[in-house]
């Protein structure tokens, strides 16, 4: 089976500044990870995926994610946070079904605070 | 083209009372899945379904449950209502054989049971 812990529920960071969202993962097999970004009353919007293959990922408006597998992380980072990043970020794994179809397994996601 | 739709966005229901929740999947998208995202959490995988059946289900009572019709399109029923059933309930609709970052999400239907 496989899961994701995000370790902040809240993290608050000042406008202009670093943005770090943890994730640590468990899967019995070399996983597909993804963050995904909620706005509020909006639906849910893929930021990146790492799919086994550069484990540096670029995604959309500058986030990036590293996976390393020694120490089961996907961390979510951003050089320089704007207001508009202020949302809820989920870090997720996918699991997929015998005979196809796929599953997504979320975190209990991070509320990002952007202060000015 | 428009995206995943699902309809109502909002209601209010009271326990006891059953509640159909409806999604229309993006163009060329045969597959729709449901999640339940309740207040503070994550969304978690009600069920999966393809060629009108259902494949795939999460841990959720049988009180939840589901069809698709010939044009894709998928219906959620909850019946026997709880209050822990409020809850923003979310479809994701993607081609047969998609991987698992092709899913695309609607915005969701609110639920609150009183």
């Amino acid at each position: 089976a496989q899961s994701v812990t995000q370790l902040d529920s809240h993290v608050s960071v000042s406008e202009g500044t670093p943005v770090l969202l943890r994730c640590n993962y468990s899967s019995s097999y070399s996983p597909s990870l993804f963050w995904y970004v909620q706005h509020p009353n909006k639906g849910l919007q893929l930021l990146l995926k790492y799919t086994s293959a550069a484990t540096l990922v670029k995604g959309i408006n500058g986030f990036e994610a590293e996976f390393k597998k020694s120490e089961t992380s996907f961390h979510l980072t951003r050089p320089s946070a704007h207001m508009s990043d202020a949302a809820e970020y989920f870090c997720v794994v996918s699991g997929y079904f015998t005979g196809g179809g796929n599953k997504l397994t979320f975190g209990t996601g991070t509320q990002l605070k952007v202060e000015l | 083209d428009a995206g995943v739709t699902q309809s109502p966005t909002h209601l209010i229901k009271t326990r006891g009372q059953q509640v159909t929740l409806r999604c229309s999947p993006k163009s060329g998208h045969d597959t729709v899945s449901w999640y339940q995202q309740a207040l503070g959490q994550g969304p978690q995988f009600i069920f999966q379904y393809y060629e009108e059946e259902e494949r795939q289900r999460g841990n959720f009572p049988d009180r939840f449950s589901g069809h698709q019709f010939p044009n894709y399109s998928s219906e959620l029923n909850v019946n026997a209502l709880l209050l822990g059933d409020s809850a923003l309930y979310l479809c994701a609709s993607s081609p047969r054989q998609a991987r698992a970052w092709e899913l695309f999400f609607g915005e969701g239907s609110r639920l609150t049971v009183l």
